[in-house]
């Protein structure tokens, strides 16, 4: 069966640290996406990536990167984390339609 | 960027009675997909459209690809508890989706 692993269900950072959130597909796809959930405001794309080593920014790219240093791997960098990153943040991979990992609920304080 | 309006942004019904959802955008889609997720969980891919007037069922669930391409229908029949959760259309264009705000089903017993 197909899996979209993120490294952690919930974290806790404080303002102004360097937050890193991973995503590990299994699937052997070349599509990969991150994107924040917030209530009533659905899934906003954060960056995606087609291949290796590529990104484009998705709706909301502000305060964030990303690095796709392996097919299998899709990471996501707060490079200062602020409280208006406290967020759910799911990754997904595609082929026809998502696989989305179970999300990382991130609180910044 | 494209923007889905699902309606209603939620619903509280009791056990065992028929929900209706839809979604709708201003642009035309080819494909239409709806989504389920759990909470605490990503979504999760429920049923996948692909032809304009189409009408696909997955168990109790039954949607339908609008005429004019721009809309969609999600309905589940005889609800159950276990069908709480964020219902979401989406629309994939250009190699990434446009998801909409979600629908919120609440279900008494």
């Amino acid at each position: 069966d197909v899996k979209v692993t993120q490294s952690s269900r919930y974290l806790v950072k404080r303002t102004g640290e360097k937050v890193f959130l991973e995503c590990v597909q299994d699937m052997d796809h070349e599509n990969m996406f991150w994107y924040r959930q917030d209530p009533g405001l659905g899934l906003r794309l954060i960056y995606f990536s087609y291949d290796v080593k590529m990104k484009e920014k998705g709706d909301i790219p502000e305060g964030y990167s990303v690095s796709r240093e392996k097919k299998e791997r899709f990471s996501l960098i707060l490079e200062s984390a602020s409280t208006n990153q406290t967020s759910m943040y799911l990754c997904a991979s595609r082929r026809y339609g998502y696989t989305f990992g179970s999300g990382t609920r991130l609180t910044v304080v | 960027g494209q923007q889905l309006n699902q309606s209603p942004q939620s619903m509280f019904i009791q056990e065992g009675e028929d929900v209706s959802m839809n979604c709708t955008s201003s642009s035309i889609f080819n494909t239409w997909l709806w989504y389920k997720q759990d909470p605490g969980e990503g979504p999760v891919l429920l049923i996948a459209l692909y032809k304009a007037g189409e009408l696909t069922s997955n168990g109790r669930l039954t949607a339908q690809f609008g005429i004019t391409r721009k809309d969609s229908f999600l309905n589940i029949s005889a609800s159950i508890p276990s069908d709480v959760g964020i219902y979401f259309c989406a629309g994939p264009r250009a190699g990434k989706s446009t998801f909409g705000d979600g629908t919120t089903l609440t279900v008494k017993p």
